[in-house]
């Protein structure tokens, strides 16, 4: 298995401009998960989808951001417009569902992609 | 509102010493708790995983132990070496407006110097 896909690894862009972050999970994994991480506030999980359905997006930090998850193997994030304070490192995890609660199941992190507003 | 501190934030060492990292966490309500490797520029990696009814998990060279009541944690890391060196982060696992999260630490930077 190829694990947790992310595209693109890095993304370089200017204040104001659409970005939009792609993730393919783990195939039959129930669970997707989206975290942003900067060096002041460490990991924050910012949305998850249980079966392609979003359960908890609390964490997503303003109406500029909104993510989706068409089908069961392609997930986006979208920021826009975009801000310099934006600029962190964004990850994406799934979790496969074990026949038991959401908290007994690993998750599985992807690579990150590392996105720069200036 | 849960969070999690890891003390302390760098730690060096040399070659084969045996460490402990720390974590606390302040809402003893949790479901588990994990620890996580981070190397530079990549994900995290599930190290071990601590149901909130068990006291301890091992594999390998590495053993983390879980004081629920005290809001404690430990990673215990054996005959260190280089490729040990990275990041270490711990997340508990509690309910958090009808859902369950993760919430993560800032982890701590180890550095196994050869």
């Amino acid at each position: 298995d190829a694990g947790v896909i992310q595209s693109p690894r890095h993304e370089v862009t200017e204040m104001g401009q659409e970005v939009t972050l792609r993730c393919k999970p783990i195939s039959g994994h129930d669970y997707l998960f989206w975290y942003r991480q900067t060096m002041m506030r460490g990991l924050e999980l910012l949305i998850y989808f249980n079966n392609n359905v979003p359960i908890d997006d609390s964490g997503m930090p303003e109406d500029r951001f909104s993510a989706k998850m068409p089908n069961a193997s392609f997930s986006t994030l979208k920021i826009q417009p975009s801000e310099p304070r934006d600029s962190a490192v964004y990850f994406c995890a799934s979790s496969p569902l074990a026949g038991g609660p959401l908290s007994y199941n690993e998750q599985f992190f992807g690579p990150g992609t590392r996105l720069t507003v200036l | 509102k849960q969070e999690v501190t890891q003390i302390p934030a760098a730690l060096s060492v040399p070659e084969g010493e045996n460490l402990v990292l720390n974590c606390s966490f302040t809402d003893s309500a949790i479901y588990n708790l994990q620890w996580f490797r981070q190397d530079p520029g990549k994900g995290l990696t599930s190290l071990l995983l601590i149901q909130s009814s068990q006291r301890e998990q091992t594999s390998g060279r590495l053993n983390a132990s879980l004081d629920k009541s005290s809001g404690r944690s430990t990673l215990y890391i054996a005959a260190s070496q280089p490729g040990d060196s990275a990041t270490y982060l711990c997340a508990v696992s509690h309910s958090q407006g009808g859902s369950e999260k993760l919430v993560f630490g800032k982890g701590t930077k180890l550095t196994v110097n050869p």
